[in-house]
């Protein structure tokens, strides 16, 4: 499967504690998204890289948020002393060099806060 | 501040019967105009798209409208089939740079 890959796809854990969530791309893409979703909403946007460059970043990616793309493949995203709020399904996109207008999604990372 | 809206949060349909599904959106500054398909348990696909300079575009059983003058845009569905039926979003491009705006999605229910 060349699809994008998100891992852990279901992460469970207690508020105040760290979690950090990978995505791997489709192999050409060089912009890679990161979205939130939360129950009865559209995706939100979180920040956007090209290559390793993070180029846009939302006003809702607060300070314990933080996002990476270091060689310009993978990318994390890591939320720190997590909150119940934080709670959400965090999706992840990739496109190619080049405007499609079509984003690639990934299934998922679905985080529960308790 | 929802600058993409999708008012109807479900929509049943016959099967064989038109879909129409309802986006508007508030900022003149979106360019390029998305569909998007869920299933649950997986991440959002692909449908359709509509650049602003164009009022309509088509692929196959799928067609979107797009009104400017009213910020509004719909996708036709013609003949619905039961494996349409999932949550469909709206999404739009800033022209300012790569961030897209999602509507709340429409979930379909197309009836055997």
């Amino acid at each position: 499967d060349t699809g994008v890959s998100q891992d852990p796809r279901h992460k469970i854990t207690k508020r105040g504690q760290n979690v950090t969530f990978r995505c791997d791309p489709i192999s050409e893409h060089n912009r890679l998204y990161w979205y939130r979703q939360t129950l009865g909403q559209g995706p939100e946007f979180l920040t956007y890289f090209q290559n390793e460059a993070q180029l846009e970043k939302s006003r809702l990616l607060s300070d314990r948020f933080s996002a990476e793309r270091p060689k310009g493949s993978f990318s994390t995203l890591e939320i720190q002393r997590t909150e119940q709020g934080d709670s959400a399904m965090y999706l992840c996109a990739s496109s190619p060099r080049g405007w499609t207008g079509e984003l690639f999604f990934g299934e998922g990372s679905r985080l529960t806060v308790l | 501040d929802q600058q993409v809206k999708q008012n109807s949060p479900s929509l049943s349909v016959q099967e064989g019967r038109i879909s129409i599904l309802n986006c508007d959106y508030t900022n003149s500054m979106f360019d390029y105009f998305l569909w998007y398909k869920k299933y649950p348990a997986e991440g959002p696909t692909f449908l359709i798209s509509i650049s602003s300079i164009k009022d309509k575009n088509e692929d196959g059983r799928f067609t979107v409208f797009l009104n400017k003058s009213a910020k509004h845009l719909s996708l036709h569905i013609v003949p619905s089939q039961p494996g349409d039926s999932a949550v469909y979003f709206c999404a739009a491009r800033l022209n300012t740079g790569n961030q897209f705006y999602f509507g709340t999605g429409t979930s379909l229910t197309v009836i055997p």
